[in-house]
């Protein structure tokens, strides 16, 4: 298995411009989770999807972050204007779970590391 | 409010000695505990996962102990190598959302 695959893995775009991110999630996974990564503020759940349906966004920082999962084996994560303060590694995950179980361990993908200039 | 708080500071440590890594929480009731190691460039991958009523786990050689009353969790890595250098998360639900929160992570340098 090729494992939770990201793209693009790096993007540097200026403020102002739209920016969308992908995941693949592992075959046969049913949760999925976007998490953001920067130094000052650590790991953070923007949201997740379970059977493809967002579940939990209470993490979103704000209306410019939008995900849409349209099929088990894909997931975009869009911001709409991007702001220089946006710029982090952002990762999606996978698990085999269905419900939200800290049971089940989650996949990491390589991540994609976002610099908004 | 919730907190989990792992060691900022880097821990460094002599090759073959014993690795141990603190993770506290405050105001969460948590069922379970993981553990997860990211090294530099690369998503976190997942190592051990600790239920409420048990007090240790271990695996090959990482052991996790659980300690509800004192609200914190121990990550050992014995006879620790310089593979071993990476920083650790531990991660555990947080009250009344049904998702993961991460601890910011405490980074291990093992030298040879």
């Amino acid at each position: 298995d090729a494992g939770v695959i990201q793209s693009p893995r790096h993007e540097v775009t200026e403020m102002g411009q739209e920016v969308t991110l992908r995941c693949k999630p592992i075959s046969g996974h049913n949760s999925l989770f976007w998490y953001r990564q920067t130094m000052m503020r650590g790991l953070e759940l923007l949201i997740y999807f379970n059977n493809n349906v967002p579940i939990d966004d209470s993490g979103m920082p704000e209306d410019r972050f939008s995900a849409k999962m349209p099929n088990a084996s894909f997931s975009t994560l869009k911001i709409q204007p991007s702001e220089p303060r946006d710029s982090a590694v952002y990762f999606c995950a996978s698990s085999p779970t269905s419900g939200m179980s800290i049971y089940n361990e989650q996949f990491f993908g390589p991540g994609t590391r976002l610099t908004v200039l | 409010s919730q907190k989990i708080e792992q060691n900022s500071e880097a821990l460094n440590i002599q090759e073959g000695k014993t690795a141990t890594l603190t993770c506290n929480y405050t105001n969460y009731s948590p069922a379970y505990l993981q553990w997860y190691r990211q090294d530099p460039g690369r998503g976190p991958v997942f190592l051990l996962l600790i239920r409420e009523n048990e007090k240790e786990k271990r695996k090959e050689r990482l052991k996790v102990t659980f300690d509800t009353t004192l609200k914190q969790s121990l990550f050992h890595i014995t006879a620790s190598q310089p593979a071993d250098s990476a920083t650790y998360l531990c991660a555990l639900r947080g009250t009344g959302r049904r998702a993961l929160t991460f601890g910011s992570g405490t980074r291990l340098q093992v030298q040879p």
